[in-house]
This record gives C-alpha cells, sequence and structure tokens, in this order.
C-alpha cells in the first residue's frame, strides 16, 4: 500500500533562512507527488508536482523539490524564509497514474516563521 | 470561473442528525472527491467518482454517502452523523482528460454534539 511520511509536525525557521520540509513515500509504482500548503481557514492550493519529467520542480513562490528515487523522498525546499510562507504544507502521492482523485497525503507539517 | 465550491462553510450538528454538504465545480473536471481533515492525520479519502453516475469509497466511507448525477455536483450525505464526524470536509475535483493536478473548495467545518 502507497503511504506518505512528513517527518516533523512543526518546523520553525528565521525569516531569511532555508525551509526544509521532509517527505517519504512508499509507493510499488512510479507515483505522481504533490506538495500543497494550506494557509489558515483556507482550502490547500498547489504548490508544485512532479509527473516524472525532470526530478528538479520548481514550484510557486520560489519554492521547488526534488524527487530522488533511491531515497523515496521529496523533500520541500526555498532558499529564504518569508513570513507569509508560514502554513501548514502537505506532501501526497497518487497510486496510480492520471488518478488524482485519490490523493494519500501525509500528516503536514506546519511551518512557524519567525522574525 | 468559481472553481470548487463548497457549502456550507460551518455547521453543527446534534448526534443522529443528517445533513449534506454541498459541493459543485464548474471546470468540467471528471474527477471529484471528498476528503476529511483532522489534525495530525492530514487528509483522508471518504469517497470520490470518476464520472457521472460512478462513486467508490475510499479509505474513510463509513457514515456516509455519495451520489453523482451530474458532472457539477458531488454531495456529501451524513446519515446519522456522530461526534467522530466532528472534522473540516474537502471537496476537490481534477481532470483526468488535462491531466491535472486536484483542485480544492474551501472546506466545510462541521461539529456533532
Amino acid at each position: 500500500a502507497q503511504s506518505v511520511t512528513q517527518l516533523g509536525s512543526h518546523v520553525s525557521v528565521s525569516e531569511g533562512a532555508l525551509v526544509l520540509l521532509r517527505c517519504n513515500y512508499s509507493s510499488s509504482v512510479p507515483p505522481y507527488l504533490f506538495w500543497y500548503v494550506q494557509y489558515p481557514n483556507q482550502g490547500l492550493q498547489l504548490l508544485l508536482k512532479y509527473t516524472s519529467a525532470a526530478t528538479l520542480v520548481k514550484g510557486i513562490n520560489g519554492f521547488e523539490a526534488e524527487f530522488k528515487k533511491s531515497e523515496t523522498s521529496f523533500h520541500l525546499t526555498k532558499p529564504s524564509a518569508h513570513m507569509s510562507d508560514a502554513a501548514e504544507y502537505f506532501c501526497a502521492v497518487t497510486p496510480l497514474r492520471r488518478s488524482s482523485y485519490k490523493l494519500i497525503f501525509g500528516s503536514g507539517t506546519r511551518l512557524l516563521v519567525r522574525p | 470561473n468559481a472553481g470548487v465550491t463548497q457549502t456550507p462553510k460551518f455547521q453543527v450538528l446534534k448526534t443522529g442528525q443528517s445533513m449534506t454538504l454541498q459541493c459543485a465545480q464548474d471546470m468540467n473536471h471528471e474527477y471529484m472527491s471528498w476528503y476529511r481533515q483532522d489534525p495530525g492525520m492530514g487528509l483522508r479519502l471518504i469517497h470520490y467518482s470518476v464520472g457521472a453516475g460512478i462513486t467508490d469509497q475510499g479509505e474513510v466511507p463509513n457514515g456516509y454517502n455519495v451520489s453523482r448525477s451530474t458532472t457539477e455536483d458531488f454531495p456529501l450525505r451524513l446519515l446519522s452523523a456522530a461526534p467522530s464526524q466532528t472534522s473540516v470536509y474537502f471537496c476537490a475535483s481534477s481532470s483526468y482528460s488535462k491531466n491535472t493536478e486536484a483542485f480544492f473548495g474551501q472546506g466545510t467545518r462541521l461539529t456533532v454534539v
């Protein structure tokens, strides 16, 4: 069965510091992987997605993620945190290609940005 | 384009009551799904639909019913509300033909007392 593990339910960084949010997945087939962001009292917004093209994926708001098959990881990074990045971030996988109706989510990581 | 619209945004129910959470999308997406979000558990799939007239169960379907009579609408019915169904519910839609990611509504916060 597919699963997603996000290490760290809370991550705290200083404004301007590197952001690193970790995501590891298990999948018996090449997966589609996603990072979503949720601001308070909002729905989920797509940050970026990996669909078997380039392994380094660039998303919105300066975020990027690298797909590493050997490590089964898809960590999210941003070189310099901004106060507006404070939110909850979810990594998700689909067990089948073109099956975005059936996402499996990690438990989420809340990012806190200190001034 | 409104995207995915969920109503109501907030709801309080008494144990045993029934209600329907509404979800509508205007993007002509084939796929629609319902998730519930609980603290520390991420989002879990309740039911999904790959097209009008076709629905199937997700990870946590017990206590919920769905139907899909049109492409646009995918209501979620709580048959007899229980406190364990207190959660935030999200509807999502996506397109097979355009191979898009899932687009989410703003959520419905449900409290069962």
